[in-house]
């Protein structure tokens, strides 16, 4: 079975512009989580959904970012405009056995903002 | 912050020992999980201690969970030069579905 999908891998943009990262959770899974991972801040939770709902967003760090689950088989993590300083790794995982089950990571969409 | 600190934050051992990281955290949780990842890779799930259990063994992993001092710790015995890797635990907070890593413990195995 595919794991969790998660694209661009690599992504390379200019300060200003707007960067879109997608994720494809596991078939069957009812949650679904956007991280964060710097070499400063280590790994940040910025946003989970539940059944496609945001139910917690209080760590997506400022106004530039936002998050979308259409349906229960893709997200978007939006960043507009970007900063040099959104440059990370950003992870997507997604879980199903119940409310707090061993969660399953993407390999990660690396992000730099020059 | 309610991320939990890890210790050490690096560790370098031979093949063949055993390593020992460790782990705590601020509020009471439901479980507490272990990952593990390699460079450039995501995350992988290795073992979950729910907050009524106080040890849990999968393989050469073994798992201790203090409530009362809120902490646990990561045991790999008989290590090996593939176990190199950055080790984080997870905790899961009560009545959330909030999942809350640590800074994690890079370790490496030398052959």
């Amino acid at each position: 079975d595919a794991g969790v999908i998660q694209s661009p891998r690599h992504e390379v943009t200019e300060m200003g512009q707007e960067v879109t990262l997608r994720c494809k959770p596991i078939s069957g899974h009812n949650s679904l989580f956007w991280y964060r991972q710097t070499m400063m801040r280590g790994l940040e939770l910025l946003i989970y959904f539940n059944n496609n709902v945001p139910i917690d967003d209080s760590g997506m760090p400022e106004d530039r970012f936002s998050a979308k689950m259409p349906n229960a088989s893709f997200s978007t993590l939006k960043i507009q405009p970007s900063e040099p300083r959104d440059s990370a790794v950003y992870f997507c995982a997604s879980s199903g056995t119940g409310v707090t089950g061993e969660l399953f990571f993407g390999e990660g969409s690396r992000l730099t903002v020059l | 912050s309610q991320q939990g600190e890890e210790d050490p934050q690096a560790l370098s051992i031979q093949e063949g020992e055993n390593a020992t990281m460790n782990c705590s955290y601020k509020t009471s949780i439901n479980n507490l999980q272990w990952y593990r990842q390699n460079s450039g890779r995501g995350l992988v799930h290795l073992i979950l201690i729910r907050s009524n259990e106080r040890e849990k063994h999968s393989g050469r992993l073994r798992v201790t969970l203090d409530t009362s001092k809120k902490s646990s710790s990561l045991l790999i015995t008989a290590s090996r030069a593939a176990d190199t890797a950055s080790y984080f635990c997870a905790t899961v907070f009560l009545g959330t579905y909030k999942y809350i890593f640590g800074t994690g413990t890079r370790l490496k195995v030398l052959a």
